[in-house]
C-alpha cells in the first residue's frame, strides 16, 4: 500500500464549480499535511498547510481527519489558473515529506 | 530574491556514464533535499542534508547514487554507471523552517 493514496482524475470542471479533492495517508504518526500545487513540467510550490481543526486561504478550504487518516482540499469557484496538478503531502516529523502522486484537475471555460 | 537553481536543466547521456547535478539552494537555509520524479509518478525521496548533520541517504535506490553538500550551501548529485530506469526528473528543495520546501525547477535526465 503506498503511503499516501490520491486519485489520479483528472478532475474536469466548468470555471465557477467546486471541487474537492481527498488523500488517505498510511503511518498514523504522521504529524504534518501539506497541499502542494504542480503545474505541468514545472516544480512544486506550497499551496496551503493543514491544520487539524482544519483551514482556509481564500478559495481553498484543506481538512483533516486524523482519525480516518484522511486529508481534503476543496476549491471554490474554480478559475482556469486552477488547472494543475494537487499533490497531498505527509511529514512525520517535518522534514521527510511524503508525496502523494497527485490528482490532476482541469478547468474548463 | 533568487530561489532555487539547478544544472543542467536538461541532460541526455549515454547508458553507463556517470552525470553529475548541481543544486544551489536558496541563501540560508539549512535544509536540502533531493527528490526524482518519473513520468506520471509522484515525487521519490532520495536525500535530505540538514545543517552539519550526517544526511539522511534512506532514499538513495542504489549505491550508484551519491550526493554531497559543500560548506553547507551547493549540492551535487552524482549518479555513476546511469541506467535507462534513472531517467526522470531530479527535483531539489530547501528550506530554512523545515516546513515549507522551494523547490528549483529541476533537471531532466534522459538516459538512453
Amino acid at each position: 500500500r503506498k503511503e499516501v493514496e490520491q486519485d489520479p482524475g483528472p478532475f474536469n470542471v466548468p470555471e465557477g464549480a467546486t471541487v474537492a479533492f481527498n488523500c488517505t495517508y498510511s503511518n498514523s504518526a504522521s504529524q504534518s499535511f501539506f497541499w502542494y500545487r504542480q503545474d505541468c513540467r514545472k516544480e512544486p510550490k506550497l499551496l496551503m498547510s493543514v491544520y487539524s481543526s482544519g483551514n482556509e486561504d481564500g478559495r481553498f478550504t484543506a481538512q483533516l481527519n486524523r482519525a480516518s487518516q484522511y486529508i481534503s482540499l476543496l476549491i471554490r469557484d474554480s478559475k482556469l489558473s486552477d488547472s494543475a496538478t494537487y499533490l497531498c503531502v505527509v511529514s512525520l516529523n517535518t522534514d521527510k515529506l511524503i508525496f502523494g502522486t497527485g490528482t490532476r484537475l482541469q478547468v474548463f471555460p | 530574491g533568487a530561489g532555487v537553481s539547478q544544472s543542467p536543466s536538461n541532460k541526455v547521456t549515454e547508458k553507463g556514464k556517470d552525470v553529475e547535478l548541481r543544486c544551489d539552494p536558496i541563501s540560508g537555509h539549512t535544509a536540502l533535499y533531493w527528490y526524482r520524479q518519473s513520468l506520471g509518478q509522484g515525487l521519490e525521496f532520495l536525500i535530505y542534508f540538514q545543517g552539519n548533520s550526517a544526511p539522511d541517504k534512506s532514499g538513495l535506490p542504489s549505491d550508484r547514487f551519491s550526493a554531497e553538500r559543500t560548506g553547507g550551501s551547493v549540492s551535487t548529485l552524482t549518479i555513476q554507471r546511469t541506467q535507462q530506469e534513472d531517467s526522470a526528473v531530479y527535483l531539489c528543495a530547501s528550506s530554512s523552517d523545515y516546513v515549507t520546501q522551494y523547490f528549483g525547477p529541476g533537471t531532466r535526465l534522459t538516459v538512453l
